[in-house]
């Protein structure tokens, strides 16, 4: 197993721009998931991806989007970048239909909007 | 929808004594319950999940939880507390619904003392 790996570990960009964060998911992985963790709280769900379609989506604005690529890949892209949206985000990665399993974790991205 | 209250944003302990994490989740449908922990700066590290049969789980480094249907609690326990544990610790829930994704909680951060 290569588990779940993100890039890149840090971000620093201005209010206003655009950011691409990547995730590659878990050998045998194909639903991905992303998740938000402001400092001092819990992650928060903001979408998930199938076969390479959105089928679940939190609290998030349409300039969170995200991609699945055919080999389970994934990014997540945040346009209009604001200051709260400095963050950790969080990759994960599971089978489908295993949900027992749980969902492997990244490391994930600290982004930090300036 | 489901959800997940974890009692006490900060928990501290002395190393030897033990370690008692409180979970309580709402769901309308059975669950499947997981506790995650997270090191400064890095991703979520799956400690235990309840999925199905026995109720009494058994996870890494020396965890354990119970699941109590009855009382809607996965509490995270552990005898003897060791520095090494000093973490921020998460609850989690999956239901077979819909897209089925992770719900946290808003995180324990437990502190160990010499």
């Amino acid at each position: 197993e290569t588990g779940v790996t993100q890039s890149p570990t840090h971000l620093i960009k201005t209010r206003g721009q655009q950011v691409t964060l990547r995730c590659s998911s878990q050998s045998g992985h194909n639903t991905v998931s992303w998740y938000q963790q402001a400092l001092g709280q819990g992650p928060q769900f903001i979408f998930q991806y199938y076969r390479e379609e959105e089928n679940g989506r939190g609290n998030f604005p349409p300039r969170f989007s995200g991609l699945q690529f055919p080999n389970y890949s994934s990014e997540l892209n945040v346009n209009a970048l604001e200051l709260d949206d400095s963050a950790l985000y969080l990759c994960a990665s599971r089978e489908v239909g295993d949900l027992g399993s749980g969902y492997t974790f990244g490391s994930g991205t600290r982004l930090t909007v300036v | 929808a489901q959800s997940v209250t974890q009692l006490g944003s900060h928990v501290s302990v002395s190393e030897g004594a033990l370690v008692l994490l409180r979970c309580n989740y709402s769901s309308s449908v059975p669950p499947y319950l997981f506790w995650y922990v997270q090191y400064p700066n890095q991703g979520l590290q799956l400690l235990l999940k309840y999925t199905t049969g026995a109720t009494l789980v058994k996870g890494i480094n020396g965890f354990e939880a119970e699941f109590k249907k009855s009382e809607t609690s996965f509490h995270l326990t552990k005898p003897s507390a060791h520095m090494s544990d000093a973490a921020e610790y998460f609850c989690a829930v999956i239901v077979n619904s819909g897209y089925s994704t992770l719900t946290f909680g808003k995180g324990t951060m437990l502190l160990v003392s010499p």
